[in-house]
């Protein structure tokens, strides 16, 4: 099936604003997920979208939604050294509610 | 917090050995997954079960792979034999409700780590 479409890596300078973006498939998936990923770690929840929403701020968090053109992104305001992660964007996808996961962006911060 | 466990953390094997994993979701959760991530990949759903009942298990290799779920709370995640191509992590969620929506937000463990030689 198609992919989940997101950057790779990504480098910041600590104190700046990360921007990761993601290209998702299924234009009725009710659902869009950030998920962390520190190094031999599990997945941790970062946030989600509902699909009728355009914007979902949490602390430094930001995502937006663009429907029209399946985009999804996620801003991390203020970039700090323990934002340093693999972040995955996720979307539901299918009559059966399947989570569909991109290949994950690794932010790398810079001193 | 309620948390997702798994064990062992980190499992090193022979190729044709078998090896099994243990997830333990959070406790209420229906609902629990099992995920193989390659290394630069995401995660990719092996098995889903509702309780005892595996509702979807059509990426699980069922010639080596088996997974059960017998009371409906903790389970296995077995490989017999296991190949070379099996290195990966195994990571277990849980959620409590069955469909999508935030109250069926999946909720990982810290995975065990397989390696083959």
């Amino acid at each position: 099936g198609e992919d989940v479409e997101q950057s790779l890596f990504l480098s910041v300078r600590e104190g700046d604003s990360s921007v990761i973006n993601c290209t998702y498939t299924d234009s009725s998936s009710t659902y869009l997920y950030w998920y962390k990923q520190e190094p031999g770690a599990g997945l941790q929840l970062l946030t989600y979208i509902f699909s009728n929403m355009d914007m979902k701020q949490d602390q430094r968090l930001t995502v937006l939604l663009n429907k029209k053109d399946k985009h999804l992104s996620l801003r991390i305001a203020d970039t700090q050294t323990g934002d340093s992660a693999i972040y995955f964007c996720a979307e539901i996808r299918g009559r059966d509610d399947k989570i569909i996961f991109g290949k994950g962006t690794r932010l790398h911060i810079l001193p | 917090e309620a948390e997702v466990a798994q064990s062992p953390r980190y499992k090193i094997t022979e190729k044709s050995q078998a090896v099994a994993f243990w997830c333990d979701p959070i406790s209420g959760h229906a609902t629990l997954y099992w995920y193989r991530q390659i290394l630069g990949q995401g995660p990719e759903l092996l098995v889903q079960f509702q309780d005892e009942s595996v509702v979807d298990d059509s990426q699980l290799p069922k010639d080596r792979f088996s997974a059960e779920r017998l009371k409906g709370v903790d389970s296995t995640l077995k490989i017999q034999p296991a190949e070379l191509g099996d290195s990966a992590m195994y990571l277990c969620a849980s959620s409590f409700g069955t469909g999508a929506g935030n109250t069926d937000t999946q909720y990982f463990g810290p995975g065990t780590r397989l390696t083959v030689l």
